[in-house]
């Protein structure tokens, strides 16, 4: 079976730094592209990064470029999210979400997600 | 980048059918596939319909996908709606600059 658990959430002051994990079972991990996508409390989902199988393709939203830093250990089969210089608009939810796409862009495998809260 | 605009809430009655609008701002909706992702409350997404019109495995044929290139839009029916499809759906493509674009979601009330 295919699952994906995130962990690493929590409260965080803005300014502060947060690293989330996901780790995968059930398929091969290299061979699959994976994203970070959150939602906010009572919003919709917004895509934050991509990053392809062997980890040299990365994208991110212009929301964070530059605060967040996504990575993966394929022998650990786990993906990461270094999130830096946090601010209050990132309170979220944040799910890891593997790409199912095969020369297109689809997610097909979702996490239960990890809440973020930002606030002094 | 574009955006994809659906409309913030749709309802009907059990049994009836509800069709949900995804319309693409710019560049053409055939161009690049469309996803349709279901949010129950308190629970994860999950996808619904992929490229266009194809439906994963386990989810019944009542949910069905299709694009109109007149229109620029996609669009999600679900027909002989049940209690247990009132959620969230969010519609989703892509551009080359920008791997994934999700619209703002519509909420399926079934009365």
């Amino acid at each position: 079976e295919v699952q994906l658990a995130e962990s690493g959430g929590g409260l965080v002051q803005p300014g502060g730094s947060l690293r989330l994990s996901c780790a995968v079972s059930g398929f091969t991990f290299s061979r699959y592209s994976l994203n970070w996508v959150r939602q906010a409390p009572g919003k919709g989902l917004e895509w934050v990064s991509y990053i392809s199988g062997s980890g040299t393709t990365i994208y991110y939203a212009d929301s964070v470029k530059g605060r967040f830093t996504i990575s993966r250990d394929n022998a650990k089969n786990s993906l990461y999210l270094q999130m830096n210089s946090l601010r209050d608009e990132d309170t979220a939810v944040y799910y890891c979400a593997r790409d199912g796409g095969v020369g297109y862009y689809a997610i097909d495998v979702w996490g239960q997600g990890t809440t973020v809260t930002v606030s002094s | 980048n574009f955006m994809l605009t659906q409309p913030h809430s749709v309802s009907e009655s059990p049994g009836k059918t509800v069709t949900i609008s995804c319309t693409r701002s710019s560049g053409s909706v055939a161009s690049n596939y469309v996803q349709w992702y279901q949010q129950r409350p308190g629970s994860a997404p999950t996808t619904v319909i992929y490229e266009d019109n194809r439906r994963p495995s386990g989810v019944p044929d009542r949910f069905s996908g299709s694009i109109d290139t007149s229109s620029n839009s996609a669009s999600l029916t679900i027909s002989g709606l049940k209690t247990e499809d009132e959620a969230d759906y969010y519609c989703q493509s892509w551009d080359t600059d920008v791997p994934y674009v999700f619209g703002a979601g519509t909420k399926v009330t079934v009365l």
